[in-house]
């Protein structure tokens, strides 16, 4: 029944890894988004993507990637972990490009780098 | 950058007490949203109020938009213990296909 699900919802690494983070939706959502909450709990949007166009923030480094096999995935890539990339990611989606009429969160993923 | 700010950072209230968080952003909008983020939790979409609309309630919701001022304001009226979450708002562009940009938020805690 979980509308936007992520795996897994802990992830404790070392620094240099690559990890990735899988994000699902059975919403027949067309857009699907990555965001980072830092410590303070500041939400930053990562990537926008749908089946048309993706969009990065320029931000963004680009040891993340995102990569989508279909339309109800989007899973996080990331390569040559840092500290700095610990953090809360989520994973969303909306029925509209941009999100104009509500996101739909998945339940975060605690990422730790040491 | 970012766009909307939360006032207060964190507020704490009593059971039954109403409970009022503001938000003020930068640029023109087309809609205002709030979501509610309870701890260690993904974020849930509260309500959405339109650039043309003035106010909108949903329930135990309350929430106003001045686009004159760049703001609106999220009230919980009766609050309950389980209204303890972080509260953001979050803004979209008025030019179609721009991602949402949120706040900080407001931490609100209800003591029962």
């Amino acid at each position: 029944d979980t509308a936007v699900s992520q795996t897994p919802k802990y992830l404790v690494t070392q620094m240099g890894n690559d990890k990735s983070i899988k994000c699902e939706q059975n919403l027949g959502h067309d857009t699907m988004y990555w965001y980072k909450q830092d410590s303070k709990k500041f939400l930053k949007i990562m990537f926008s993507y749908n089946n048309k166009e993706l969009i990065i923030n320029e931000t963004v480094p680009n040891r993340f990637s995102p990569k989508s096999p279909d339309k109800a995935h989007l899973n996080l890539h990331i390569n040559s972990l840092e500290l700095g990339d610990s953090a809360v990611y989520f994973c969303a989606s909306s029925q509209d490009y941009g999100g104009g009429r509500g996101q739909y969160f998945g339940p975060g993923t605690r990422l730790t780098v040491t | 950058s970012q766009q909307g700010e939360e006032d207060p950072q964190a507020l704490s209230i009593q059971e039954g007490e109403n409970a009022t968080m503001n938000c003020s952003y930068k640029t023109s909008i087309n809609n205002l949203q709030w979501y509610r983020q309870n701890s260690g939790r993904g974020l849930v979409h509260l309500i959405l109020i339109r650039s043309n609309e003035r106010e909108k309630h949903s329930g135990r919701l309350r929430v106003t938009l001045d686009t004159s001022k760049k703001s609106s304001s999220l009230l919980i009226t009766a609050s309950r213990a389980a209204d303890t979450a972080s509260y953001f708002c979050a803004t979209d562009g008025d030019s179609g296909n721009t991602p949402l940009v949120f706040g900080k938020g407001t931490r609100l805690s209800v003591i029962a």
